[in-house]
């Protein structure tokens, strides 16, 4: 049975980093053609992609968000690390960690992390 | 980036009636495989979101049949033959091509 958990701070402040963890169950980063990747929804807004990263640990990013995003993994533990700098009102979302079917479609969606941006 | 299309943003419907979303790509998402990646998500409210169709016209294990998507490489449609109130919820299209991956502004059905 796949499953996907985020965790991270509810609400972090403008210009801060934040730190979102995705401890996922049921599959492995090891397996050849397996991805992991992090999907937003602001309020009101529609879905955004935002990075992705692949059991050979190549990685990817939204081309707006580049500069601020980092995604890593730690098979070992099964998680996958997304971190975004320099906080704004705007990234005010909830934020998704999904697992990628070998296929190319996402399968399986954790129940999301609703971050807040404020002062 | 493939920009995604859809319309209408906003779709009221009758119970039993059917329903129909159009999703247009900026470039064709035919691989060369042969397959079209293009996916159908839907929101429910209150809910994370989950697939419905991928590879342009294949339903996810447990979607009902009244559910179906076709199209070429850069029109798609998503049908519910006969839509119920438990379709409620924010229809997406994405084009799974390439990265970034990108999806339509979404498409909100409710209950007339």
């Amino acid at each position: 049975q796949v499953t996907l958990r985020e965790s991270g701070p509810a609400l972090v402040k403008p210009t801060q980093t934040l730190t979102l963890t995705c401890t996922f169950s049921g599959f492995s980063l090891n397996t050849r053609d397996m991805r992991v990747t992090w999907i937003r929804r602001p309020p009101g807004k529609p879905l955004e992609w935002l990075a992705r990263i692949d059991w050979n640990d190549n990685k990817y990013y939204s081309t707006s968000l580049r500069t601020r995003l980092t995604i890593s993994k730690d098979t070992s533990i099964n998680q996958v690390v997304l971190t975004m700098t320099n906080m704004d009102p705007a990234d005010t979302a909830t934020y998704y960690c999904v697992r990628i079917h070998p296929v190319g479609y996402f399968d399986y969606w954790g129940q999301g992390s609703l971050v807040t941006v404020s002062s | 980036d493939i920009v995604m299309t859809q319309s209408p943003l906003s779709l009221p419907v009758t119970p039993g009636e059917p329903a129909s979303i159009s999703c247009r790509s900026s470039q064709s998402l035919l691989h060369r495989s042969g397959y079209i990646y293009l996916d159908w998500y839907l929101q429910k409210p209150g809910q994370s979101p989950q697939l419905l169709i991928y590879l342009r016209s294949n339903r996810a294990s447990g979607v009902p049949d009244r559910f179906s998507g076709s199209g070429s490489g850069t029109d798609f449609t998503l049908e519910i033959s006969r839509v119920e109130a438990e379709d409620v919820g924010i229809y997406y299209c994405m084009q799974a091509l390439r990265v970034p991956y990108t999806f339509g502004q979404g498409t909100k059905l409710e209950i007339k």
